[in-house]
């Protein structure tokens, strides 16, 4: 069954570093979303992405983050300057049409910033 | 208010029982309606979504959809111990693309 995949698994950064979070989406997926979830708390929306553009972002999505699709697999979220705030799971999704009603997770990166 | 509410649990239930989780929203705007399941540390497994009012079946699985009263609800028939999950129900509205949660409901079906 195809997947999400997400690499990697844990990062640990001090804060201040730039961070690249790393997915695959599902190959012939249009749509792509990154997701965080901070510990105990909700899944919240930070963006999505297609056609090479972001097509919506939440509040949450400032300057400090980017999302790029750098070759026709790979979709990457950058922080560019973390902030001990930005700990938490990371989850990147993917949609073969528009919407996130019929969209695949990946299995989350686990993002601490100390 | 908040946009979605979802009672966190946890709910505990024997074996074999018919379980109910249910969200409440305030958005008249959202239009689509998932559940997922997510085991600890582990990415939103969808469940099932259905689209404005009524119900929808899957296997053992039943979701209901009640916009008058801004109301979902998710059944699980003959509960299993592997059910044991953090559910989460989630909400689209029309021509958008970003997903509101619910905070989750912690399940644990004991054998």
């Amino acid at each position: 069954e195809p997947e999400v995949t997400q690499t990697p698994s844990h990062q640990v950064t001090q804060m201040g570093q730039e961070v690249i979070l790393r997915c695959v989406p599902i190959s012939n997926h249009l749509y792509f979303y990154w997701y965080r979830q901070i510990l105990g708390q909700k899944v919240e929306f930070l963006v999505s992405f297609y056609n090479n553009e972001i097509s919506e972002k939440s509040e949450i999505f400032d300057d400090q983050f980017s999302v790029e699709r750098p070759d026709g697999s790979n979709f990457t979220l950058k922080i560019r300057s973390t902030k001990l705030e930005d700990s938490a799971m990371y989850f990147c999704a993917s949609s073969l049409d528009r919407g996130m009603a019929e969209a695949f997770f990946g299995q989350g990166t686990r993002l601490t910033v100390v | 208010q908040k946009e979605v509410e979802q009672d966190p649990g946890p709910l505990s239930v024997p074996e074999g029982a018919i379980v109910s989780l249910n969200c409440t929203y305030s958005n008249s705007a959202f239009q689509y309606f998932m559940w997922y399941r997510q085991y600890s540390r582990k990415g939103p497994e969808l469940l099932m979504y259905t689209y404005s009012s009524g119900n929808k079946e899957d296997g053992r699985f039943t979701a209901q959809v009640d916009k008058s009263s801004k109301y979902i609800s998710l059944f699980i028939r003959d509960s299993q111990p592997s059910d044991s999950a953090t559910y989460l129900c989630a909400m689209i509205a029309g021509g958008y693309q970003k997903v509101t949660f619910g905070t989750g409901t912690k399940l644990q079906v004991i054998p």
